[in-house]
């Protein structure tokens, strides 16, 4: 099956800085890529939808400037937490798909932790 | 707007019994529901994919279901194992929504050895 990998799996930053995670599809061209967000022992939240090319759509009360993504080819999404804080700590699941209501193939996630 | 609930909240049974997982969603305009997996600290593994069109999907002791005109979906486990002790998540593809899953809080379940 369709592989979606993220780096790094896990990253420790202090407050105020900025950490970048990647979202590589391996095996496939993804025309769509998917961040969301989970904090402990609740569901995924959408945080934002990238298509290739073009600016990220962002789901109600996630701060653009704070979130940045970029999908400049088709099988890379980068999400760049700017300015990071304790309170950004989550596990963060990148998904890809080839194309409009295509399956959607789900990274391992990437574990944040803000001191 | 979509909402999707999940009951039971946490589930743990001894080994061997069969498992009954229920996913219910407030929208029947879906493209699709598919069934995660998900280990403590891990990504998801897709389990099964429900197209709006089917009725169930099977893959090996699992075996999905859906009635889009209730907007329920049953995962049914047979013959459980303590490696099937995970979170269960269900999610819709909403066909008036774009491309976006909306995700229920998952069932949390325990296998006994």
């Amino acid at each position: 099956g369709a592989v979606v990998s993220q780096h790094p799996s896990w990253v420790i930053c202090k407050s105020g800085t900025s950490v970048k995670i990647e979202c590589r599809s391996l095996d496939f061209q993804a025309t769509t890529m998917f961040w969301y967000r989970q904090f402990p022992k609740q569901s995924l939240m959408l945080m934002a939808t990238s298509n290739e090319g073009s600016k990220a759509t962002y789901e109600q009360g996630v701060e653009k400037d704070k979130f940045l993504i970029n999908h400049a080819s088709l099988t890379l999404s980068t999400l760049t937490v700017t300015s990071a804080h304790p309170e950004d700590s989550s596990f963060y699941i990148c998904s890809a798909s080839p194309g409009a209501y295509y399956e959607q193939y789900f990274g391992p996630g990437t574990r944040l932790t803000v001191t | 707007k979509q909402e999707v609930t999940q009951i039971p909240a946490a589930l743990s049974v001894p080994e061997g019994e069969n498992l009954v997982l229920n996913c219910s969603f407030t929208d029947s305009a879906i493209y699709n529901l598919q069934w995660f997996r998900q280990d403590p600290g891990k990504g998801l593994t897709s389990l099964l994919l429900i197209q709006s069109s089917q009725r169930e999907q099977t893959s090996g002791r699992l075996n999905a279901s859906l009635d889009k005109s209730s907007g329920r979906s049953t995962l049914y486990i047979a013959a459980s194992q303590p490696g099937d002790s995970a979170t269960y998540l269900c999610a819709v593809r909403p066909r008036n929504y774009g491309q976006n899953f909306v995700f229920g809080p998952g069932t949390r379940l325990s296998v006994l050895p």
